[in-house]
């Protein structure tokens, strides 16, 4: 089934620093988000870029997407202690309006 | 705070018992979904409802048995369930099949141990 998968899993890093996770799918999408989960908590909807977009920017959020290599990516600039939490790509694709998430990449990043 | 609210936050039950966890959006939201979250798995989607009726089951053990009343909240009822269902059920709400694109407001969760 489509499906997003991130990587990496995990990703550490210092305060300050730029986080950069990637997101690849196998299937044509309508459309990719990114979530995200802080611990034992739900997912916020963080950004949405649409299949026919290159890039959207969100604050200190940077998300690209490739089409021809099936493949997102989330930059974070300047990382707060904050940050740290799990972010996960949801794809959509064809008709269905359900989307379809990966397994994440837990961030953390150190003050 | 999403506007999807879930209780209990926190379930404790055993094998034998019957429970049930609820989901209320204050959105005004048509679609409700319950998803199951294991550590190191991806996101699985259990349920899905538009405007009331179950349009997605995944396959998910009869032991779990989603209701919804209405369009604002959803319930899923468990019983007899295993230790390998202990997880965090996530409900989320969307606006609904007709519109695209189909951003997910999700709850805090339901943390459910089995023992």
């Amino acid at each position: 089934s489509q499906q997003g998968e991130e990587d990496p899993q995990a990703l550490s890093i210092q305060e300050g620093e730029n986080a950069t996770m990637n997101c690849s799918y196998k299937t044509s999408i309508n459309n990719l988000q990114w979530y995200r989960q802080n611990s034992g908590r739900g997912l916020v909807h963080l950004i949405l870029i649409r299949s026919n977009e290159r890039e959207k920017h969100s604050g200190r959020l940077r998300v690209t997407l490739d089409t021809s290599k099936k493949s997102s990516s989330l930059l974070i600039t300047a990382s707060r202690a904050a940050d740290t939490a799990s972010y996960f790509c949801a794809t959509r694709s064809g008709g269905s309006y359900i989307p379809t998430f990966g397994r994440g990449t837990s961030l953390i990043v150190h003050p | 705070e999403t506007g999807v609210t879930q209780t209990p936050r926190h379930l404790v039950m055993g094998m034998t018992n019957k429970k049930s966890l609820k989901c209320e959006q204050h959105l005004g939201h048509n679609a409700m979904y319950w998803y199951k979250q294991s550590a190191k798995k991806p996101l699985e989607l259990m349920f899905v409802y538009s405007l009331e009726e179950r349009v997605e089951n995944n396959s998910v053990p009869s032991r779990f048995s989603p209701e919804c009343p209405n369009s604002s909240h959803l319930f899923l009822h468990l019983h007899t369930l295993q230790p390998e269902d202990s997880a965090l059920y996530l409900c989320a709400s969307s606006q609904g099949p007709a519109t695209s694109p189909e951003t997910q407001y999700f709850g805090p969760g339901t943390r459910l141990l089995v023992l």
